[in-house]
């Protein structure tokens, strides 16, 4: 079965500055997609970014980048010049592709609550 | 483009009643998938649903149960609720084929 891991349950980062938050995920499959989502006190489950693992290039979306190691694993999201709007939990998710092309359900960790420090 | 809706934003149940949970679809999406996320967890999925029919379901007993409709709205449906059933329940929306699922504000359901 697929299990989505994120070891660290809370961060901490300066406003400005640059904070990584973990991932790793067990799959035996080999065409997946990679998701993190943000959700704010609000409870709006949001999409930050989203990674196709036939692809090596890592995704970037503005302040966010992913580092995607597909042979470890491993999934980690960079947010770079944090801003105080970024403050919210995040989840990283794990979909695989069903028969057909479409999207399997997205089996997530258990989040990571991220401080931004004014 | 209107986005994920869900009703109602809050409720209140005792144990054993019935509930019933809604959710509209994002313009164009026939895809709708149905979580449920305990305090302090991720959420899970409890089922999924393409053009009305039931096309994946998680780890939940039959008392939750699902309907699509022609328009791709949803419903959610759980019998006998129990305390256990007092979480955050998520819709998202997706197409078949966009990779993306987009979720909507959930219904907060505490059950008594």
């Amino acid at each position: 079965a697929q299990t989505v891991t994120q070891s660290q349950p809370e961060m901490s980062v300066q406003e400005a500055e640059t904070v990584t938050l973990s991932c790793t995920y067990d799959t035996s499959e080999s065409d997946y997609y990679l998701f993190w989502y943000k959700q704010p006190p609000s409870r709006q489950m949001i999409l930050v970014i989203r990674q196709e693992a036939y692809k090596q290039q890592n995704a970037t979306e503005n302040r966010f980048s992913v580092n995607f190691q597909k042979a470890a694993k491993s999934f980690s999201l960079k947010i770079s010049d944090s801003q105080l709007g970024d403050a919210a939990m995040y989840f990283c998710a794990y979909s695989y592709t069903n028969y057909g092309g479409s999207q399997g359900n997205l089996i997530f960790g258990k989040g990571t609550k991220l401080s931004v420090k004014p | 483009e209107t986005g994920v809706t869900q009703s109602p934003t809050h409720l209140i149940k005792t144990r054993g009643q019935q509930v019933t949970l809604r959710c509209s679809s994002q313009s164009g999406h026939n895809t709708v998938s149905w979580y449920q996320q305990a305090l302090g967890q991720g959420p899970q999925f409890i089922f999924q649903y393409y053009r009305e029919e039931e096309n994946g379901r998680g780890n939940f007993p039959p008392r939750f149960s699902g309907l699509q409709f022609p328009n791709y709205s949803s419903e959610l449906n759980v019998n006998a609720l129990e305390l256990d059933d007092s979480a955050l329940y998520l819709c998202a929306s997706s197409t078949v084929l966009a990779k993306k699922q987009f979720f909507g504000p959930g219904t907060r359901l505490t059950v008594l």
